[in-house]
């Protein structure tokens, strides 16, 4: 069974960039088409960050345009993982960072257990 | 974007009871050429992640427990739980996937009374 592993430091200062890696174990980064970050703050609700489509050998990628200047999604088959960046960080940002993946947008099952991210100085 | 707002913020059922839950969209999430409702609910509980329940408004996931059923079409879709359950204390989401960015409503509570 595919489980998905969130990473990466738990603090980060304010104006520094976020950088999370999610984990692929029990299988391939190469087995789902749909890769995507979806993050929450405390006590609060989703929002979705971006996610990585692969068809064939062409790969789309769309961010959610309230952080489109600052993030990118990539996919590292050989390190069978999939990262994060989020620059020039606030205390907004703070949240649980996880990373999902599925066939589609309509069909994302499979989570991370989700990472906390805090943005303080 | 499109804004997913659902109805109530919260709400508390007897055990063996039903629990609703409602979503409206700001635009349609029908997709005409396929007759489709871009439109998901998950679950989730304390410390979790999220849960897919249902997709396409009305496909409930596989394993996902028969007594939750979606309905719905273009903007407004309900989440129904029949003969609500104690492992069904938690938060619910709708989704929608019709119009990047994807959104979602502010989550639902649902606890037992």
């Amino acid at each position: 069974q595919v489980q998905l592993q969130e990473s990466g430091p738990g603090l980060v200062k304010p104006s520094e960039t976020l950088s999370l890696i999610c984990t692929v174990s029990g299988g391939s980064v190469s087995d789902s088409p749909y890769w995507t970050w979806i993050r929450q703050p405390p006590g609060k609700g989703l929002e979705y960050i971006g996610f990585v489509f692969s068809s064939g050998n062409r790969g789309n990628t769309h961010y959610n345009p309230s952080l489109k200047s600052r993030v990118t999604i990539s996919v590292d088959t050989s390190k069978n993982h999939l990262s994060l960046e989020l620059s020039s960080v606030t205390a907004a940002d703070t949240a649980v960072y996880y990373c999902a993946r599925g066939i589609d947008a309509a069909k994302v099952k499979t989570w991370g257990q989700g990472t906390l991210v805090t943005v303080s100085s | 974007d499109i804004v997913m707002t659902q109805s109530p913020d919260s709400l508390a059922v007897s055990l063996g009871e039903r629990a609703t839950i409602n979503c409206k969209s700001s635009q349609s999430v029908l997709y005409s050429p396929n007759n489709k409702n871009y439109l998901g609910w998950y679950q989730q509980k304390p410390g979790q992640p999220p849960k897919l329940l249902i997709y396409w408004a009305s496909i409930r996931e596989s394993g996902v427990p028969d007594r939750f059923s979606g309905s719905g079409s273009g903007t407004d879709f309900t989440l129904t739980i029949n003969s609500l359950q104690p492992e069904d204390v938690a938060v619910y989401f709708c989704h929608q996937y019709a119009s990047a960015p994807w959104t979602f409503g502010q989550g639902t509570k649902v606890e037992v009374k």
